[in-house]
């Protein structure tokens, strides 16, 4: 069963501009991480965000996490052609290394 | 590192034939882990281990899935007999520090 649920499902954007996805969950977390996956290919994992952080960065990508909403976005500025692909949501809870999958939002970056 | 292998690449089988995947995990990473990918289900754990020992096997759809993990460096994923609805890409991954690396998957196709 899906602990997370991505929003949009789907978004294509022009490159150069920022491309934002939502992630909400279910239940308590331990930490929530953020994978790509390009088409045919494994998932590769971006960035990790522990619950007791509110925000995260690493190069183009920043990630914010709420708590209280049980929910997280991943921003992903001056997008590229490259960063075409789909976005999943994962999470764990404590003293639980389980990680569970959203159902993903497939991003289109237009050239 | 080589990263996560998995083989093969592609299987094409009849119903009801027997279909064996195989993983090589990253050496060091003591966590392993089984997901099912499909366009109507997303992505599905099946099972984990840590240090060769499975963990969480209630994500196994029914007794004609089994997997086993003999030591720290393989693993596999049987199902026999093998069904239509069995068709999906089956991944394998091993945890780092609480990070997922992904094997290239096994695109399973039953006849």
């Amino acid at each position: 069963s899906q602990q997370g649920e991505e929003d949009p499902q789907a978004l294509s954007i022009q490159e150069g501009e920022n491309a934002t996805m939502n992630c909400s969950y279910k239940t308590s977390i331990n930490n929530l991480q953020w994978y790509r996956q390009n088409s045919g290919r494994g998932l590769v994992h971006l960035i990790l965000i522990r619950s007791n952080e509110r925000e995260k960065h690493s190069g183009r990508l920043r990630v914010t996490l709420d708590t209280s909403k049980k929910s997280s976005s991943l921003l992903i500025t001056a997008s590229r052609a490259a960063d075409t692909a789909s976005y999943f949501c994962a999470t764990d809870s404590f003293g639980n290394e389980k990680l569970t999958f959203g159902t993903g939002t497939r991003l289109t970056i237009i050239p | 590192d080589a990263g996560v292998i998995q083989s093969p690449r592609h299987e094409v089988t009849e119903m009801g034939q027997e279909v064996t995947l195989r993983c090589k995990p990253i050496s060091g990473h003591n966590s392993l882990f089984w997901y099912r990918q499909t366009m109507m289900r997303g992505l599905e754990l099946l099972i984990y281990f840590n240090n060769n020992v499975p963990i969480d096997d209630s994500g196994m759809p029914e007794d004609r899935f089994s997997a086993k993990m003999p030591n720290a460096s393989f693993s596999t994923l049987k199902i026999q007999p093998s069904e239509p609805r069995d068709s999906a890409v089956y991944f394998c991954a091993s945890m780092g520090t609480g990070e997922l690396f992904f094997g290239e998957g096994s695109r399973l196709t039953v006849l």
